[in-house]
């Protein structure tokens, strides 16, 4: 199976701030990569496809990179509305998520 | 407007089989794939299973292979979950998900809001 790690498993930071999270993979899963946001309470949503594909709808300050083994999700002015936990997952093979990461208010 | 409608979470003793229902509408149901991704209370999320649009081909994640089975019946536009041999750690509120295909592999776009599946004693 392959695993998905993501770090930081938290992160504190500020409205404006830019914020980076990454996801490594088990082992290459060429660009088969999504992010998703999830807030308390709520079901999760995708903001990045296929590594670096926006999701309709999505705001354009929400960028995703990498191939392969390593993959970034870069949030460019952190809102307030962006206070919430990040996830990826591989869909290479069957799916796996990462644990995800918290974006706190610093 | 895509809907997905999850029923059947309940509190179940361990050993216990519960079955769980997506009712999906706002799209063409037959043309997608559906999964089922859980989350234990506090915890991450977790991909449970899987099932192509004409219901030949299931996935199923190790943790719940042998226990679970995915089905569903393109007629009514739903997919269950029928989960047997139940145990604690298969608390979490179950999400019922569309998938949708991008060429490089796929994501889930539309999401139910879940189900609450309690396994105790």
């Amino acid at each position: 199976d392959i695993q998905m790690t993501q770090s930081p498993s938290s992160v504190s930071a500020s409205v404006g701030d830019r914020v980076t999270i990454t996801c490594r993979a088990s082992q290459s899963i060429g660009n088969y990569l999504n992010w998703y946001q999830q807030k308390p309470g709520k079901a999760p949503k995708v903001l990045i496809y296929a590594a670096s594909s926006l999701q309709s709808g999505v705001p354009s300050r929400f960028s995703g990179s990498g191939s392969g083994t390593d993959f970034t999700l870069t949030i460019s002015s952190l809102q307030p509305e962006d206070f919430a936990t990040y996830y990826c997952q591989q869909s290479y093979s069957t799916r796996t998520f990462g644990q995800g990461t918290k974006v706190e208010i610093k | 407007e895509v809907q997905l409608v999850e029923s059947g979470g309940a509190l179940v003793q361990p050993g216990g089989s519960l079955r769980l229902s997506c009712a999906a509408s706002g799209f063409t149901f037959g043309s997608y794939a559906m999964s089922w991704v859980r989350q234990a209370p506090g915890k991450g999320l977790e991909w449970v299973s899987a099932i192509s649009g004409n219901a030949v081909t299931p996935y199923y994640a190790d943790s719940v292979k042998g226990r679970f089975t995915i089905s569903r019946d393109n007629s009514k536009d739903t997919v269950y979950l029928q989960m047997n041999s139940l145990r604690a750690e298969d608390t979490a509120v179950y999400y019922c998900a569309k998938d949708y295909y991008s060429g490089s592999g796929s994501f889930h776009d539309y999401w139910g809001q879940g189900t609450l599946v309690t396994v105790s004693s």
